[in-house]
């Protein structure tokens, strides 16, 4: 099985920049990388997903390493709304690990 | 689209009740899902169906746990009988695609139940 290994906690400013990393190491090499996020009560939100190339979407980029083996998201500009637990998931077993909690503060 | 809809948002019941928990998927999703989240545990993926048929169920914790899909539209996760460390947030989910690996659609998750059993 696909593991991800995420930092539990992270912080950032409000209008900068949140990167999130996270590890794959263990990923095939068809197997996509997604990510989701899940604001405190509800269920958790798709993202982003990507296999080898890097993506961008209205709600963020994601940079996957040519070895595939980590990803980073970013929000560009993070917001108060931004906070929440963001999930790195690969995609075969789709199991769900504790994620990064990210803090935005004014 | 009105989303991945579950009933009831929250349930409290006493031990060795029976208690069933109901999910509509998006329409048109091929596959559903249902998860369990605790927060010794995280999110755990119980069972997932793909074409209202099971394909997995090897996250089911216990026989008192089962799951069914009578059609694309409708699916229910029933516990009996309940105890109280089932108390958690159960999620259903749904995706147009499962797990293979061109698998390029991601999961639509419902807000959840709450199950407290006292």
């Amino acid at each position: 099985d696909a593991k991800t290994t995420q930092p539990p906690s992270m912080d950032c400013a409000e209008g900068r920049a949140a990167n999130l990393p996270c590890n794959h190491s263990t990923i095939s090499g068809n197997e996509y990388v997604y990510w989701y996020r899940q604001i405190h009560s509800q269920g958790p939100q798709y993202i982003i997903h990507g296999l080898k190339n890097n993506e961008t979407n209205e709600m963020a980029s994601l940079i996957i390493t040519e070895d595939r083996k980590s990803s980073t998201l970013i929000l560009p500009h993070a917001t108060l709304r931004d906070t929440a637990v963001y999930y790195c998931i690969g995609i075969d077993k789709l199991i769900f690990g504790t994620g990064t909690r990210l803090q935005v503060f004014p | 689209d009105a989303g991945v809809i579950q009933s009831p948002r929250h349930e409290v019941t006493e031990m060795g009740q029976e208690v069933t928990l109901r999910c509509k998927p998006i329409s048109g999703h091929d596959y559903l899902f249902w998860y369990r989240q605790t927060m010794m545990r995280g999110l755990e993926l119980l069972i997932y169906f793909n074409n209202n048929v099971p394909i997995d169920d090897s996250g089911m914790p216990e026989d008192r746990f089962s799951a069914k899909m009578p059609n694309a539209s409708f699916s229910t996760l029933k516990i009996q009988p309940s105890e109280p460390r089932d108390s958690a947030v159960y999620f259903c989910a749904s995706s147009r695609t499962g797990l293979k690996s061109s698998y390029n659609s991601p999961l639509h998750f419902g807000n959840g139940t709450r199950l407290t059993v006292t």
